[in-house]
């Protein structure tokens, strides 16, 4: 176990609706990034937050927000869904300086 | 643009066997080379990983070989058994708190 935890595990939306993942990161680790992984894929950068701002974000469009809490949880929240956002959402987390990220078992979204 | 390419898309490997799977990169900024492994319906878990600094590097049954100026990398899995069936991914990411690019996975089966 990595100590990095998802909720919930898994969600089912509709086309248009807007949802809220959660992430709680390994004790000590001040980085956290979002990734989505769509079935059969590997997993595609979303953006990263460090201190509670975001400083990295992959090509995804600005329906996808977050937010970065003094105690480094996270929240994705994504808006106006697309059945394309149906993917697992994982969370890592990692410490100051440090390349290693640690993933968390994700979120299984399925937008119908 | 595929930044990290890997092969083969899947794999099947006699218990006992070798496992072998390659990764190429293209972006020569890249410094830090993880192998993901991910089982269905959990997070991906760190494995191994390597700099450039070494062309090889051992854990156990695990072992990355990194060839720079061919800008590859592989990883191999000695005397494979039927708990390393999973689905295996190479990542890469630069100096800096930056993410990881992965490649598409490789599943991989080692049947008895």
């Amino acid at each position: 176990e990595t100590g990095v935890t998802q909720s919930p595990t898994h969600l089912i939306k509709t086309r248009g609706q807007q949802v809220t993942l959660r992430c709680s990161s390994q004790s000590g680790h001040n980085t956290v990034s979002w990734y989505q992984q769509a079935l059969g894929q590997g997993p595609q950068f979303i953006f990263q937050y460090y201190r509670e701002e975001e400083n990295g974000r992959g090509n995804f469009p600005p329906r996808f927000s977050g937010l970065q809490f003094p105690n480094y949880s996270s929240e994705l929240n994504v808006n106006a869904l697309e059945l394309d956002d149906s993917a697992l959402y994982l969370c890592a987390s990692r410490g100051q300086g440090i390349d290693t990220q640690y993933f968390g078992p994700g979120t299984r979204l399925t937008v119908l | 643009q595929q930044q990290v390419k890997q092969s083969p898309q899947s794999l099947i490997v006699q218990k006992g066997g070798i496992s072998i799977i390659n990764c190429a990169y293209e972006n020569t900024a890249f410094d830090y080379f993880p192998w993901y492994q991910q089982f269905p319906g959990k997070g991906p878990a760190l494995l191994i990983a390597i700099r450039p600094d070494v062309s090889e590097k051992k854990e156990g049954r695990f072992t990355i070989s990194f060839n720079k100026s061919a800008k590859q990398f592989s990883l191999h899995i000695m005397d494979s058994q039927p708990g390393d069936s999973a689905t295996y991914f190479c990542a890469a990411s630069m100096q800096g708190n930056t993410p990881l690019v992965f490649g598409k996975g490789t599943r991989l089966s080692v049947i008895a």
